[in-house]
């Protein structure tokens, strides 16, 4: 059974203070790793996906990482506007393609 | 381009009512998905159509919970007779084809079981 875990629960920055958010995952043949931001009383929305070990993406003061066995999200110089939870998820071959995800972590930035 | 759609945004309900939420995909989408979200946790996939198919149905309680996507289109997801344990928020989301490819979500339904 794929598993994904996200660390911390909740991270309260200061505006343009740089930080790193944490999936760590256990799956069966990764197909895809995937982040969300999730605003209060909305839908997920689509960040990034990762394909494999290596890879990275960027948008805007985000930055995504994947290795064998975590990704991480690098935030940096968060602004105010950047709270909200993140969602990591993961699809793989051995779960009928379906999507799991992690708890999310709640990010905080004050201004 | 329009995103996913559902109706209604919110919902509340006394226990042992029927509910039923509605979903438009974004156009040409021919996967869609239903997922349910708790407070604090993150979503977990109740069912997935490839078109009209439901080919992934094993996490529905199928007691109480039934879905149709009639013509590979609209899906309608029902609960009858809705539990206090029922509330929750229920997302919509689409793809392309397979979970491998980008799935977008909707805004979601907010269910409140009375």
């Amino acid at each position: 059974e794929d598993q994904v875990t996200q660390s911390p629960e909740a991270l309260r920055l200061q505006e343009g203070e740089s930080s790193s958010l944490n999936c760590s995952y256990t799956v069966s043949g990764l197909r895809g790793l995937f982040w969300y931001r999730q605003d209060p009383g909305k839908g997920p929305e689509f960040l990034f996906t990762l394909y494999s070990a290596g890879e990275e993406k960027e948008k805007e003061r985000l930055k995504a990482t994947l290795t064998k066995k975590e990704s991480f999200l690098h935030i940096t110089a968060p602004k105010p506007e950047d709270s909200a939870t993140y969602l990591c998820a993961v699809s793989s071959g051995g779960s009928n393609y379906k999507l799991t995800f992690g708890k999310g972590t709640l990010l905080t930035v004050n201004p | 381009e329009a995103g996913v759609v559902q109706s209604p945004r919110y919902k509340i309900i006394e226990k042992k009512q029927p509910v039923a939420f509605w979903c438009n995909p974004i156009s040409g989408h021919n996967t869609l998905y239903w997922y349910l979200q708790n407070l604090g946790q993150g979503p977990e996939l109740l069912i997935r159509y490839e078109n009209e198919e439901a080919v992934d149905d094993s996490q529905l309680p199928k007691d109480r919970f039934s879905a149709e996507r009639l013509k590979g289109v609209d899906s309608t997801l029902k609960i009858q007779p809705a539990e206090l344990g029922d509330s929750a928020v229920y997302l919509c989301a689409s793809s392309l084809a397979g979970a491998a490819d980008t799935q977008y979500f909707g805004p979601g339904t907010r269910l409140t079981v009375l």
